[in-house]
């Protein structure tokens, strides 16, 4: 069974502030996805990025950057700069070549950028 | 480029009553996921509709129960409405059964009483 552990429940920052946010997975597929979704207060999951386990290069875009390391099974998302408008929750999640296309989401960690 | 859209946004219903949510997929798009979202958790996936057949589903009991049409819009079925049942339902949208993103909707947020 496939599992998204996101330790941090909540975390409160000043604006411009740098944010990391914390993803741990477990899997015992060698083929799987993982994702990264913002969920503003209007509810839509709006998706940020994917990546797959045969790919293990960062990814920066804008004030975002990702890093994913499978030695420890973690996809870390950084926020550089927080603005207010990042205030939102965060969701890390799993896709497996033996579960289709079904994402298995971590809990979430809800992020308040203050100003 | 139209995204996923559901209706209706908001919903209220009671106990042992039926309910039926729906959903556009993204132009293009022609799988649709169905997922339930409590209050402060992660979503959970409720099941997958590909060429109108259900393909994939979570651990959830029979009383949900969905139908995909031929222009790819999907329905949500609950019956037997139990407390418990009150949450976010979202519809996502893909391309294909592969690995392709899953787009979400705005959610319909159903309350029992």
């Amino acid at each position: 069974a496939q599992k998204v552990t996101q330790a941090q429940t909540e975390i409160s920052v000043v604006e411009k502030e740098d944010v990391t946010l914390d993803c741990v997975y477990e899997t015992r597929d060698t083929t799987y996805y993982l994702f990264w979704y913002k969920q503003p207060p209007s509810g839509e999951l709006v998706f940020l990025i994917r990546r797959n386990s045969f790919d293990e290069q960062n990814e920066i875009s804008g004030r975002y950057s990702w890093n994913f390391q499978k030695s420890t099974s973690s996809f870390n998302f950084t926020i550089t700069a927080s603005q207010v408008v990042d205030s939102a929750v965060y969701f890390c999640a799993l896709s497996v070549s033996n579960a289709g296309n079904m994402l298995t989401f971590g809990g979430g960690t809800r992020l308040m950028v203050k100003p | 480029d139209a995204g996923v859209t559901q209706s209706p946004t908001h919903l209220i219903k009671t106990r042992g009553q039926q309910v039926t949510l729906r959903c556009s997929p993204k132009s293009g798009h022609d799988t649709v996921s169905w997922y339930q979202q409590a209050l402060g958790q992660g979503p959970q996936f409720i099941f997958q509709y590909y060429e109108e057949e259900e393909r994939q589903r979570g651990n959830f009991p029979d009383r949900f129960s969905g139908h995909q049409f031929p222009n790819y819009s999907s329905e949500l079925n609950v019956n037997a409405l139990l407390l418990g049942d009150s949450a976010l339902y979202l519809c996502a949208s893909s391309l294909g059964r592969g690995y392709e993103t899953q787009y979400f909707g705005p959610g319909t947020r159903l309350l029992v009483l």
